[in-house]
């Protein structure tokens, strides 16, 4: 069965400074990978996906990720935080029969001043 | 606008009760699905359905109860079998089950 892995339920950095929060899946077909953002007491917002083609993805907000395949992570990278990015990230693997999504347990992210 | 509203934003039970939550969404998506979030438990999935008038089982369905009649709407409703109910539930839907799912705002339901 699909399962994805977020190391660090919590990360913290200094504003300004890189932010990387990993992911590692597991999955028995080509995945669909996924990260989400959720801010307080809100749903769940896209930030970025893999599917197929370029490995390197671009997202909103500046974030972008890596489906590496030999590794099966999909890191999700910031060069330079804001105050504005603390918040929950979820990483997210599409299942083995392709009609759900399995979430990562989420890590929260805090960015000091 | 197109999107998944959800209704109320806040909602009491009492004990015994059984209330309903309601997930809408105007995206012409075939799947839905019902996440119930707890403070560092991440997301647990409750029910999906993939089409109308079909539904299946999450990893966490017992006091949970929902229906799919029409392609807009999978309301949830949260039985007095539930124990446990207090929680933060979200709602998504998504064109199928391997693509992206878009959220609703979600309901925090608490119990009096």
């Amino acid at each position: 069965a699909q399962s994805v892995t977020q190391l660090g339920s919590h990360v913290s950095v200094s504003e300004g400074a890189l932010v990387l929060l990993r992911c590692n899946y597991s999955s028995s077909v080509p995945p669909y990978l996924f990260w989400y953002v959720q801010y307080p007491n809100q749903g769940l917002q896209l930030l970025l996906k893999y599917t197929t083609g370029a490995t390197l993805v671009k997202g909103i907000n500046g974030f972008e990720a890596e489906f590496k395949k030999s590794e099966t992570s999909f890191h999700l990278t910031k060069p330079s935080a804001h105050m504005s990015d603390a918040a929950e990230y979820f990483c997210a693997v599409s299942s083995e029969y392709g009609n759900k999504l399995v979430f990562g347990a989420g890590t929260i992210l805090r960015v000091k001043s | 606008d197109g999107g998944i509203t959800q209704s109320p934003k806040y909602l009491f039970r009492k004990e015994g009760q059984n209330v309903t939550l309601s997930c809408e969404q105007n995206l012409n998506h075939d799947a839905m699905y019902w996440y119930r979030q707890d403070p560092g438990q991440g997301l647990r999935l409750i029910y999906y359905s993939q089409i109308v008038n079909d539904f299946q089982k999450g990893d966490i369905a017992e006091g949970y109860s929902v229906s799919r009649e029409k392609k807009e709407s999978f309301p949830l409703t949260v039985t007095s079998a539930q124990k446990n109910p207090t929680a933060f539930y979200l709602c998504a839907s998504s064109i199928t089950g391997r693509e992206t799912q878009y959220f609703g705002p979600g309901t925090r339901l608490l119990v009096l």
